[in-house]
């Protein structure tokens, strides 16, 4: 398995601001993905993190709404930019170590008021 | 992408019973994966399937893979409060992209 240590938990943001999140693993791993879950939903990949390059975002997510950064291979920040309320969610990291089995933060949530 | 299909979408059921369910897809992978998320936690492997026809327990957990490599199944024997909680299963064929369920939630009555 990994430990994998999100940051923060949970966040209550004002509309139009920036929040960042942070995902730590304890070594190294191959793929690391981003997530989000709305309530009561299923999990949608945002986006998958490239280290060293821009990441590989899925159809309707943008690069300008979630940045997201992975400067080497055991951390990754994902930004939700100029929030609203419907940014409200789980954001979820995930990683794995070359196989085929994917490991899971503890995620974010955030509430946008 | 490519979302599966999980059944039952819920299940309430008396503590101590078995609890059996789903997934199905409509494309084949080479692996399914089964987890298991806490309100407020990310998801958590539960089992790992990497051959058609596998069956793997993990404790009172038992998982198969399907023979069509397009459905996994998951039982629960003799459930107990902490059983409680939202099941998905996920399928992958490189590691590289994983496709999940739609999760059935799981209610366990003392």
């Amino acid at each position: 398995s990994a430990v994998i240590s999100q940051k923060p938990s949970r966040d209550i943001c004002q509309r139009g601001t920036s929040l960042t999140i942070q995902c730590q693993v304890d070594s190294q791993v191959t793929m690391m993905f981003w997530y989000r879950q709305q309530p009561g939903q299923s999990l949608t990949l945002i986006a998958t993190a490239n280290q060293g390059s821009e990441a590989t975002y899925e159809s309707g997510f943008v690069i300008d709404k979630f940045p997201i950064s992975r400067p080497n291979l055991t951390f990754s920040t994902l930004t939700v930019s100029n929030m609203s309320p419907e940014d409200s969610s789980i954001y979820l990291c995930s990683v794995t170590r070359g196989g085929a089995e994917a490991f899971f933060g503890q995620g974010t949530r955030l509430t946008v008021v | 992408g490519q979302q599966l299909n999980q059944s039952p979408q819920s299940m309430f059921i008396q503590e101590g019973e078995d609890v059996s369910m789903n997934c199905t897809s409509s494309s084949i992978f080479n692996t399914w994966l089964w987890y298991k998320q806490d309100p407020g936690e990310g998801p958590v492997l539960l089992i790992a399937l990497y051959k058609a026809g596998e069956l793997t327990s993990n404790g009172r957990l038992t998982a198969q893979f399907g023979i069509t490599r397009k459905d996994s199944f998951l039982n629960i024997s003799a459930s107990i409060p902490s059983d409680v909680g939202i099941y998905f299963c996920a399928g992958t064929n490189t590691g590289n992209q994983f496709y999940f369920g739609t999760g059935t939630s799981l209610t366990v009555i003392p």
